[in-house]
């Protein structure tokens, strides 16, 4: 059975504080992506990765990094916590598909992790 | 630009009726086509997906969609809601390269 996990649920951290989310996928997917969650707002993508060292910005980058040293686990980074960075943080993996401009397979879906900045 | 839309935040049915959640896209090519469901506190599970061939796709849990092109819709429908099925619904479409453009989500609520 498909398996992506996170390693918190709930995390409070401080301004300024580095912040690290782990996620690992034991489905050998090519690749993996992180969400933010904000009521109102849906799933806004931050990064995403389609092989291992590499990464591809997506819709709201700023204030975050990410990496990926092995195929199965992909971190994101907050450099600098900041309150507005407080929400729900969501990671998927997904099977490799041709770089095709219209496919895209099924994304799964780890349980999320719920950050305060306080 | 590509964009999902779920027009209704909220919707509250009775337990033993009907559904149906709207979600309509923009896009410039018929994209491959998603439902998600999240319960609360957990991830998003897949729902239904539709890529091609028969409008009327099958899901799990008996939810099924429609794609119709000339309206650019896909919505998600099941004959009779069970309490189970609260939660946060999301329609997704593919967004290229592997991306995918969720909606802002409609939140069920099932009364007894």
């Amino acid at each position: 059975d498909v398996k992506v996990t996170q390693s918190s649920r709930y995390l409070v951290k401080r301004t300024g504080e580095k912040v690290f989310l782990e996620c690992v996928q034991d489905m050998d997917h090519e690749n993996m992506f992180w969400y933010r969650q904000d009521p109102g707002l849906g799933l806004r993508l931050i990064y995403f990765s389609y092989d291992v060292k590499m990464k591809e910005k997506g819709d709201i980058p700023e204030g975050y990094s990410v990496s990926r040293e092995k195929k199965e686990r992909f971190s994101l980074i907050l450099e600098s916590a900041s309150t507005n960075q407080t929400s729900m943080y969501l990671c998927a993996s997904s099977p490799m598909t041709p770089r095709d401009l219209y496919l895209t397979d099924t994304q799964y879906f780890g349980p999320g992790t719920r950050l305060t900045v306080l | 630009a590509q964009s999902v839309t779920q027009p209704d935040i909220h919707i509250t049915v009775s337990e033993g009726a009907s559904l149906e959640l709207r979600c309509n896209y923009s896009y410039g090519a018929t994209p491959y086509l998603f439902w998600y469901v999240q319960s609360p506190g957990q991830g998003l599970q897949l729902l239904l997906k539709y890529f091609s061939g028969d409008t009327l796709v099958q899901g799990i849990k008996g939810f099924e969609a429609e794609f119709k092109r000339s309206q650019s819709s896909f919505n998600l429908r099941k004959p009779s809601v069970h309490w189970s099925d609260a939660a946060e619904y999301f329609c997704a479409a593919s967004g290229g390269y592997n991306k995918l453009i969720f909606g802002a989500g409609t939140r069920l609520a099932v009364h007894p």
